[in-house]
Order: C-alpha cells, then structure tokens, then sequence
C-alpha cells in the first residue's frame, strides 16, 4: 500500500501570512489524493481531492494543492491564512485503502 | 442528509466491561469503515465494509469485533479491552471501497472519544 510523509510537524505562522504544508508519496500508478483538515475538537473534513485532470486543485476555505506527478508531491496552499486555519492537517492517499501522513500542526497566531 | 453520526461521543469502560460503539450514515454509500486516532497521530484504518461484507481487517486483535446489521449501519463490539487502546475511534462513510474512482471520497463522523480504566 501506499504511504505518506509530511514534512513538517509544527507550523507556527501570523494572520495573513501565505502556507505551504508539503506531502510525498511513496509510488507511482493510478492514485487518488487528499487533505483533510480536523480543527480544534472537531471531525476531520474533506479540504480538497485529486483523482485526474487539472494537477491544480482547489478546495474549500481558499486552500489550494498542486499535484506534481515527477515529485510524488501533492502540495497544499493558502496565500493568506486567517487565525480560524488553525487546526491539523492530514495528507492522505487512497489506492486500496485511505492512509494519512502524520500530520502536520499549524498555529495560526492573530 | 450528509452526515455520519456515531454514538456515545465519550464512553468510558473498564478492561472486563463489554461495550459497543454505533455508527450511521443516510447517504446511500456503501462501504463503511472504522479508524482509531491517538492523540497528535493520524488516523490508522481498522476495518472496512464493502457492500455489508468485511473486506479489510487491518490484523485488528480479536477484543474488537465490527458488526453491519444493513448498509446504514456499523457496530464495533469491545470486549476485554486494555488502557492503551483509549482512543478516538472514527466511522466513516463512502460510495464505493477500493476502486480508483471518485467514488472513495471518505465522509467522516465526529467520533466516539474511548477511555479504557
């Protein structure tokens, strides 16, 4: 199966800065992958999907991902971040089955 | 309706209690799964449902025991469970399992937070 690395751990950024959270994967073929977002004692929830087509995806809350094929890399993006992204973002690949990185912390100080 | 609702939000339980943990959705879909998140970790898949019949179990040990009485709903029976498995357990939800489609889009329930005595 598949497998995900996020490279970082602990974001810590002001309003309005821009973020980029970096996810890898481990092998080629047929994938479809995702970001999911679970705030502060909440449930985790879908962000933004790509299966085919565009390699530019955008998502709900202004986030946005670039998938590069030649890198394994599926990027996630948001040019200003507000206090309110604050929460803990999973990279996930589904080839049989749905698997998450690590997960990466991000603090967003107002 | 796109919501999948899982009951008791919290369960606290002793290593010889028998409890269950219960999982619905009302979307149509037809695989349904169960995931357990420790704390500051990901989520790590346990057990799969496509079309009501198991077709994944992560080599979940034996204390756990999923049940689909109907493509609406999951159980997970725990039985003589230990402290380390207190843990966020998640259901989730979608239309289809396994393909590489944009069928295995997987909605997720709020979870039941498990303390183990």
């Amino acid at each position: 199966a598949q497998s995900v690395s996020q490279h970082n751990h602990h974001v810590i950024l002001s309003e309005a800065a821009s973020l980029e959270l970096g996810c890898n994967y481990s092998y080629g073929g047929t994938v479809n992958l995702f970001w999911y977002v679970q705030y502060p004692g909440q449930h985790l929830q879908l962000l933004l999907k790509y299966f085919s087509g565009d390699p530019l995806v955008k998502g709900i809350k202004g986030f946005e991902a670039e998938f590069i094929k030649s890198k394994f890399s599926f990027n996630l993006r948001k040019p200003s971040v507000q206090w309110s992204d604050t929460a803990e973002y999973f990279c996930a690949v589904n080839d049989y089955k749905l698997s998450f990185g690590a997960g990466t912390t991000v603090t967003v100080r107002a | 309706d796109t919501e999948v609702t899982q009951t008791p939000k919290h369960l606290v339980m002793g290593m010889t209690n028998k409890k269950s943990l219960k999982c619905e959705q009302h979307m149509g879909h037809r695989a349904m799964y169960w995931y357990k998140q420790k704390a500051k970790k990901p989520p790590e898949l346990m057990f799969v449902y496509s079309y009501e019949k198991l077709s994944i179990n992560e080599s979940v040990p034996s204390r756990f025991s999923p049940e689909c009485p109907n493509s609406s709903l999951l159980n997970l029976h725990l039985h003589a469970l230990q402290p380390e498995d207190s843990a966020l357990y998640l259901c989730a939800s979608s239309q289809g399992a396994g393909e590489t489609t944009g069928a295995n889009v997987l909605t997720f329930g709020a979870g039941s937070r498990l303390t183990v005595l």
